[in-house]
């Protein structure tokens, strides 16, 4: 199936350094939304994007879809202990019948 | 509460038994799907149902079976023939403003 490369794996940040996860594909996405999951949780919906170069920002975590909708990225600034997760991007890709294709996620942890 | 449950938490099972794990609705979502999670693999789509009585393979849909008789319910069955089944399994439905997935807590499945 279609592949979406989410950079890096893992993470471990000091409380207060910032944090960026990278979301890749070779193909056109139609939108992505983007999930947060704490350890032992199930993921939670955080945002979608929908229109070329968006950013949109909650609090302290600023997402972006690139301006050839082929990548996203997501910006924590200041992270805090209740950060720690592990954070999915999902994209849906055009001719895939409104599927989400979920990445591999990327692992925070956030030393104290 | 409007939501997703999933039951039992915590399954084990012998080697070569079928088991069904439980997901229920009342969310009224006509989408429904199932996930398996490994460690570092990211959510990986074993079979979804966009309506009742019908429903398509994911990406590893070998040694799973699913029925969607109800709009509530989309239970999965662990068949004997799934070679590596013990994960944590997340089912999830389709709604909302963005047609986001909201997730049940999960069933993490050992296979001994």
């Amino acid at each position: 199936g279609q592949q979406v490369m989410q950079i890096p794996q893992y993470q471990h940040v000091q409380e207060g350094e910032d944090f960026t996860t990278y979301c890749n594909s070779s193909t056109t996405l139609s939108n992505i939304q983007w999930y947060k999951q704490r350890p032992g949780g199930h993921p939670v919906f955080l945002i979608q994007l929908v229109k070329s170069g968006e950013v949109k920002k909650q609090k302290r975590l600023t997402f972006q879809f690139g301006e050839a909708k082929k990548n996203s990225s997501l910006h924590i600034t200041a992270t805090q202990t209740t950060d720690v997760g592990t954070y999915f991007c999902a994209p849906r890709i055009y001719n895939q019948g409104g599927k989400l294709i979920f990445g591999q996620g990327t692992e925070l942890s956030v030393k104290p | 509460d409007g939501g997703i449950t999933q039951s039992p938490k915590y399954l084990f099972r012998k080697e070569g038994q079928n088991v069904t794990l439980s997901c229920e609705q009342n969310l009224n979502h006509d989408a429904m799907y199932w996930y398996r999670q490994d460690p570092g693999q990211g959510l990986r789509l074993i079979y979804y149902s966009q309506i009742v009585n019908d429903f398509q393979k994911g990406d590893i849909a070998e040694g799973y079976s699913v029925s969607r008789e109800k709009k509530e319910s989309f239970p999965l069955t662990v068949t004997s023939a799934q070679k590596n089944p013990t994960a944590f399994y997340l089912c999830a439905s389709t709604g909302g403003s963005y047609n986001e997935q909201f997730f049940g807590p999960g069933t993490r499945l050992t296979v001994l």
